[in-house]
């Protein structure tokens, strides 16, 4: 079964250093995704990508952070100087087009500690 | 703006025995469910979803859940549990935006564990 692959799946970094996480989303998939969840805390959504833009994101999503499509099959995640609190586990997502409430594929998680 | 309460933070349960995890979600339309099990130090693998039609589905590893619309809940259940369903359950709710642009908000999770 295809699945989405996110790499690495544990970084550490210290603080405000430059991170990027990567993702590769499912191959006929259109429909992009960024979560997070902070350890013990519930999942939530990020930044939605679609056709080359972000389509929506959260109030987490703020200027450190950045979405990338920068070929045909990775989708990237970076955060620019980081902060310890953004130390969590990060998701990447993907969906096919279309409506009627397509299944969001969730890769394995890139595990990243702020020090 | 939708929302997702799962009122169970921990659970136990006995090997073999029945189980149900509540889930009750708002949205103002016709919700998109979904429940996804988390093992520890792993990612998201989703159980199952409901989009429409029967309000009874079933998904992986013997689980179903029902949607029940009067009450706002898409509970999960399994009949009989074994000892490798120990995990954290997550529901969620999608809501299409934008055509076809769905996010999910997910609940805060009930963590299962199962005792011999």
């Amino acid at each position: 079964e295809p699945e989405v692959t996110q790499t690495p799946s544990h970084q550490v970094t210290q603080m405000g250093q430059e991170v990027i996480l990567r993702c590769v989303p499912i191959s006929n998939h259109l429909y992009f995704y960024w979560y997070r969840q902070i350890l013990g805390q519930k999942v939530e959504f990020l930044v939605s990508f679609y056709n080359n833009e972000i389509s929506e994101k959260s109030e987490i999503f703020d200027d450190q952070f950045s979405v990338e499509r920068p070929d045909g099959s990775n989708f990237t995640l970076k955060i620019r100087s980081t902060k310890l609190e953004d130390s969590a586990m990060y998701f990447c997502a993907s969906r096919m087009e279309g409506a009627g409430g397509n299944t969001i594929y969730f890769g394995e998680g890139s595990w990243l500690t702020v020090v | 703006a939708q929302s997702v309460t799962q009122p169970d933070i921990h659970i136990t349960v006995s090997e073999g025995a029945s189980l149900e995890l509540r889930c009750n979600y708002s949205y103002g339309a016709t919700p998109y469910l979904f429940w996804y099990v988390q093992s520890p130090g792993q990612g998201l693998q989703l159980l199952l979803k409901y989009f429409s039609g029967d309000t009874l589905v079933q998904g992986i590893k013997g689980f179903e859940a029902e949607f029940k619309r009067s009450q706002s809940s898409f509970n999960l259940r399994k009949p009989s549990v074994h000892w490798s369903d120990a995990a954290e359950y997550f529901c969620a709710v999608g809501a299409e935006r934008n055509f076809g642009n769905e996010k999910l908000t997910f609940g805060t999770g009930t963590r299962l564990t199962i005792i011999p």
